[in-house]
């Protein structure tokens, strides 16, 4: 059965980075592309970017061009998303999804990864 | 980029009602590519439809979409009491996925 696992809450000051990991288990990891998407507490879905795993290419939204870098680890079946210079509005949920081309859309997720940013 | 806008934010409803759920988008939806997902406190998004239509694997068949343009619909035929939970649309195109706001049903 198909699982994603995320590494567990952060707190970070203002100004920090923070790395959030996915962990793929479950299916042939290179065959379908890794996506990240936020949630501030009690507010709707954003999609960060992707990442192809069998590649390492990826495409971020314009939003958050210069501040993510996702990567993966193809050896551990792992993704990463890095966020730096962090902002207090950057506290969220972040989870990754895998991606389904046919359908442009998501049918497994991570359970989600808090992160807090305060001074 | 499309925008979408889920209507009502909240729906007030009680087990075994029906309930329709809106999704307008900013503009023509030329591709199938509209999905609908569930969402409980403390869980991960569910996917339920994808293709404007079509059931994901293991959803009731209580659950449907329809629509076309920019005017979709998720419709729960008769309420479960496990079907209380927040539902959000997502459409792809020109490289970007976009989720609606929401929408919030909640047991009358």
């Amino acid at each position: 059965q198909v699982h994603l696992v995320q590494s567990g809450a952060e707190v970070r000051k203002p100004g920090a980075s923070v790395t959030v990991s996915c962990k793929a288990s479950g299916y042939t990891f290179s065959a379908y592309y890794i996506h990240w998407v936020r949630q501030a507490p009690g507010q709707g879905l954003e999609w960060m970017g992707r990442i192809n795993p069998k590649s390492g290419g990826t495409y971020y939204s314009e939003k958050f061009q210069g501040r993510v870098t996702m990567t993966r680890d193809t050896s551990i079946t792992t993704a990463y998303m890095e966020l730096s210079t962090l902002r207090s509005d950057d506290t969220a949920f972040y989870f990754c999804a895998r991606l389904i081309v046919s359908i442009q859309s998501f049918d497994f997720w991570g359970q989600g990864t808090l992160l807090t940013v305060s001074s | 980029e499309i925008v979408l806008t889920q209507s009502p934010g909240t729906l007030s409803l009680s087990p075994g009602e029906r309930a329709t759920l809106s999704c307008r988008a900013s503009q023509s939806v030329t591709s199938s590519y509209l999905a609908w997902f569930q969402q409980k406190p403390g869980q991960a998004p569910r996917l339920l439809i994808y293709g404007v239509s079509s059931r994901a694997t293991g959803i009731p068949d209580r659950f449907s979409g329809s629509g076309s343009g920019t005017d979709f619909t998720l419709t729960i035929s008769r309420l479960e009491p496990e079907d209380f939970a927040v539902y959000f649309c997502q459409h792809y195109g020109s490289s970007l996925y976009t989720f609606g706001q929401g929408t919030t049903l909640e047991i009358k």
